[in-house]
């Protein structure tokens, strides 16, 4: 099971860190991501961080401005967000990318955590 | 604006079947990266539904079927249930995005 925290409400410029702890007992064997939602919006995929945190990915849209990263041993993930803008409010999932054979998908999801920006 | 393109709503009466489309381009879909899709109940996080294109995870109702060919996926409903009015997205990988995942714009599902 996957449980944010961090959310909440912060002005334009300003900066908010996520967490994501992972009660189960695999989290270091695994990818991990963030993946948000805008208000009545679709998901976007934000970043991944490989197992042992070696790779790192940032979707165009917050390359520069955030930082994934994890601590295998306290089974958490993080998400370091500077600079925010208003297009960033959103709520934020922690998703493990779960793999079997050739195919991966995410699975589980947290339950979120609401990002609001504002102006 | 997203990578893959789905249709904003479907609809039909219980029982009766729907389907959704998902079109990608030729560095997704159609460059053989398989499709999954997801369901999101109101107010809920999203639930994985199929991977790997047509492959039900375990406690998936069998109701749910998934296919892909060309540069496109399609995600079934067969005798649709009122539970299953939900926002459904699909999700492939993209080459030429710095960021591998990307996710359809979404369809919600609702029941007549």
């Amino acid at each position: 099971q996957l449980v944010e925290s961090g959310g909440g409400l912060v002005k334009v410029g300003g900066s908010l860190r996520l967490s994501c702890v992972d009660s189960g007992l695999t989290f270091s064997n695994y990818n991990m991501n963030w993946i948000r939602q805008a208000p009545g919006q679709g998901l976007e995929w934000v970043s991944s961080i490989s197992s042992s945190g070696s790779y790192i990915h940032y979707a165009d849209s917050v390359k520069g401005r955030f930082t994934i990263s994890r601590d295998n041993a306290k089974n958490s993930l993080d998400l370091q967000m500077n600079n925010l803008r208003v297009e960033d409010t959103a709520v934020y999932y922690c998703a493990r990318l779960y793999s079997s054979g050739p195919y991966d998908w995410f699975d589980p999801w947290g339950q979120g955590t609401l990002v609001t920006v504002s102006s | 604006q997203s990578v893959l393109t789905q249709p904003p709503s479907v609809s039909g009466a219980p029982g009766q079947r729907v389907t959704i489309s998902c079109t990608g381009t030729s560095s997704n879909i159609g460059a053989g990266y398989d499709v999954q899709w997801y369901q999101q109940l109101p107010g809920t996080a999203p639930k994985i539904l199929i991977y790997g294109n047509d492959i039900r995870p375990s406690g998936v109702p069998d109701r749910f079927s998934g296919s892909k060919s060309g540069t496109s996926a399609s995600l079934a409903i067969t005798g649709l249930q009122a539970e299953d009015e939900a926002d459904y997205y699909c999700q492939s990988y993209d080459s030429r995005m710095r960021g591998p995942y990307v996710f359809g714009s979404g369809t919600k599902v609702t029941v007549l």
